[in-house]
Order: structure tokens, then sequence, then C-alpha cells
């Protein structure tokens, strides 16, 4: 069965930072492109970053908000997700979740959706 | 950055309707386009991928259409499980992800 598990979350100071974590197993973690995608309390899903598999160059693209204050990384031999975030700011406050990055390749394009999705962590961020 | 944009933000229907909920891109995505179920409390579950490939698992009466700019899911005859929170999501760019806005199903 795949599964995702996040940890980490917590209540943090603003300008603090805080690291998660996202256990995966039931897969080829290895294979798998990850992101994460965030969600505000009463608010929609909004997509944090992406890491690549180390084969197709191990690579991160993010979100504007948190470009140059959150990193995502790998570890392959743990099969672990991480997302570092530094800086915090109260907008930060949401439920963080670890996602695969399935896709498929067909001869116009390749498609890309995220699934499946851990149950996320809280991560609140309030003085 | 590409936009998504759903209509409409909630709607109220009745068990057995036939439901429709539109995304609309702010350039074309081809069939780049999924969708999301949500529940109160729980992780996202995908529904449909590619505009309108059926997620493995998911019932019959869920469906997607569109390319381009103009996408739709519909549901054929809502059950009581399908009242939810429901998001469309572009991959045409796959170094910058967006989600639409979301549409609350309420039962009327």
């Amino acid at each position: 069965e795949v599964q995702l598990v996040e940890s980490g979350g917590g209540l943090v100071k603003p300008g603090g930072s805080l690291r998660l974590s996202c256990a995966a197993s039931g897969f080829t973690f290895s294979n798998a492109w990850m992101s994460w995608v965030r969600q505000a309390p009463g608010k929609g899903l909004e997509w944090v970053g992406r890491i690549k598999s180390k084969t197709d160059g191990g690579t991160t693209d993010y979100a504007a908000p948190v470009k140059g204050r959150f990193t995502i990384s790998r570890d392959d031999s743990k099969n672990t997700l991480y997302l570092q975030m530094n800086s915090l700011k109260t907008e930060d406050t949401a439920v963080y979740y670890c996602t695969t990055v399935a896709r498929v390749i067909r001869p116009w394009g390749v498609y890309n959706w995220f699934d499946p999705w851990g149950q996320g962590t809280l991560v609140t961020v309030s003085s | 950055d590409i936009q998504m944009t759903q209509s409409p933000s909630s709607l109220s229907a009745s068990v057995g309707d036939r439901v429709t909920i539109t995304c609309r891109a702010s350039q074309s995505i081809s069939s780049y386009l999924n969708w999301y179920q949500q529940k109160p409390g729980k992780a996202p579950k995908l529904l449909i991928y590619a505009a309108s490939s059926l997620q493995s698992g998911v019932p019959s009466r869920f469906s997607g259409s569109g390319s381009g700019t103009d996408f739709t899911l519909t549901i054929s005859s809502l059950q009581p499980e399908d009242f939810a929170t429901y998001y469309c999501q572009q991959s045409y760019s796959s170094s910058m992800y967006t989600f639409g806005q979301g549409t609350k199903l309420e039962i009327k």
C-alpha cells in the first residue's frame, strides 16, 4: 500500500524555522517526483514546491510566496522528503501535505497530477 | 503564472441532481487539467486527470471534459458522499502548478 506520512508540524514564532518530514512507503521513492501543497485554515489549496527524482536532475521549483525561504530536499536512502521552512511568517500557517507527482508520458506530452497525498501536518506561526 | 478560476464558488444541490462545475485557465493549457475532491479534515483525493481520464476507483458518475482554457467537472447523479469541496489544478507548467479557488458543494 502506498503511504505518505508527514511529521514535524507545530507552533513556531514569526521569523523562526521548522523542518517537515514525509516518510514514504509502498512505492519506489527514488523514482518519484514529490511536492508539498499547503492549505491555510478555511482556505483553498496552494502548491508550495516540487522536487524531481535524481534521475531527472533532482531540481526544485517553488511558488513565489515561499521562494528563497523554503527548501525541499530528499533522502532516497531513507525514503523521506523534507521541507525546510525559514523566516516563517504568520501567513505560512497551514496544513502542509506531502504528495507524489504522478506522471504519464504520452506521444504529445507528459501529464502530471498529485496522487496520493499524506494526511497533512499543521504548522502554526504565531507569537 | 497561469491563473485558474472556478465557478461557482459554492453550490447547493440535492441528491440525484446533475451538477456541473467549471474551471477556466488564464491561458491555454491543452488538456493538462486535474480535478480533486476534498472533504472536511481530509486530504484531497484525485478524481480526474488529463482533463477527462477517470482515476481508478472513482465512481463513473464523475466525468471531466474540456481543453484549452475551459473545463468542466460533471457529477451525473449526486450521492450523499459527494458533498465536498472540489478543486481544479493545472499541470501545463510543471515548474509552477496552480489550483483553482475551490467549489463547495452543499446539500440543498
